[in-house]
């Protein structure tokens, strides 16, 4: 079993819709949690960043942990076609072996006008 | 501020050739990783230098090496490249001394191997 889990999709949904991504993780002692975007032929760009549980929002963005289930989420409202990317998860611990980041593979998602 | 800056964009390489891949960041970080990023497999880390002057392996170090050149400059190196290593090889930089903290990537490099 990985580390970190996150359904690769692809996702595909209508301008204007609501999007949930998640990804859930074994290690507990994972602490420090991020999302990522990725555009096609284009490095991954940081989107949010938690630490701990609970919730963060930034504009149309809001990123939720719940450590007590091990699982993250990034909900988008109101989705814009140029949200169209892939969106991977990261996250790691506070020591030692914990301190690199694991990544989910990401999921494709395409927001169609 | 320009970020993280990668070369060359692109390489096509004959097996057994070697080559190097050139990093650097102006946010003065500490910390700078290199990953390659396959289909299905995601983000993997190859090598990662914590601080200026050190080294590590990552997850998938056989055929790479590294060399952090100055705090600004993070190369990496395939000494005899195979077509396993057709890829896209992005680096990536952090302000803190371990990797637990937000990374910031350049825009990758697509090599492939014949």
């Amino acid at each position: 079993q990985k580390e970190v889990e996150q359904d690769p999709g692809p996702l595909s949904v209508p301008e204007g819709a609501i999007v949930s991504l998640n990804c859930t993780y074994s290690n507990s002692a994972f602490q420090y949690f991020m999302w990522y975007r990725q555009y096609s032929r284009k490095g991954p760009e940081l989107l949010m960043y938690t630490y701990s549980s609970g919730n963060k929002e930034d504009g149309r963005f809001t990123a939720q942990v719940d450590k007590s289930s091990k699982y993250i989420s990034l909900f988008i409202r109101d989705s814009q076609p140029s949200d169209s990317a892939t969106y991977l998860c990261a996250m790691s611990g506070n020591a030692g072996n914990n301190r690199k980041l694991i990544w989910g593979l990401g999921t494709s998602l395409g927001v169609n006008p | 501020n320009a970020g993280v800056t990668q070369t060359p964009k692109f390489q096509v390489l004959k097996t057994g050739q070697s080559m190097t891949l050139q990093c650097a960041q102006d946010m003065n970080h500490n910390s700078m990783y290199w990953y390659r990023q396959d289909p299905g497999m995601g983000l993997r880390l190859i090598y990662y230098s914590a601080s200026e002057g050190t080294t590590d392996k990552g997850e998938v170090p056989n055929g790479y090496n590294v060399s952090r050149l100055n705090k600004r400059e993070f190369s990496l190196r395939l000494e005899s490249a195979a077509p396993s290593q057709t890829s896209v090889y992005f680096c990536a930089s952090s302000g803190h001394r371990d990797a637990s903290d937000t990374q910031y990537f350049g825009p990758g490099t697509r090599l492939t191997v014949l």
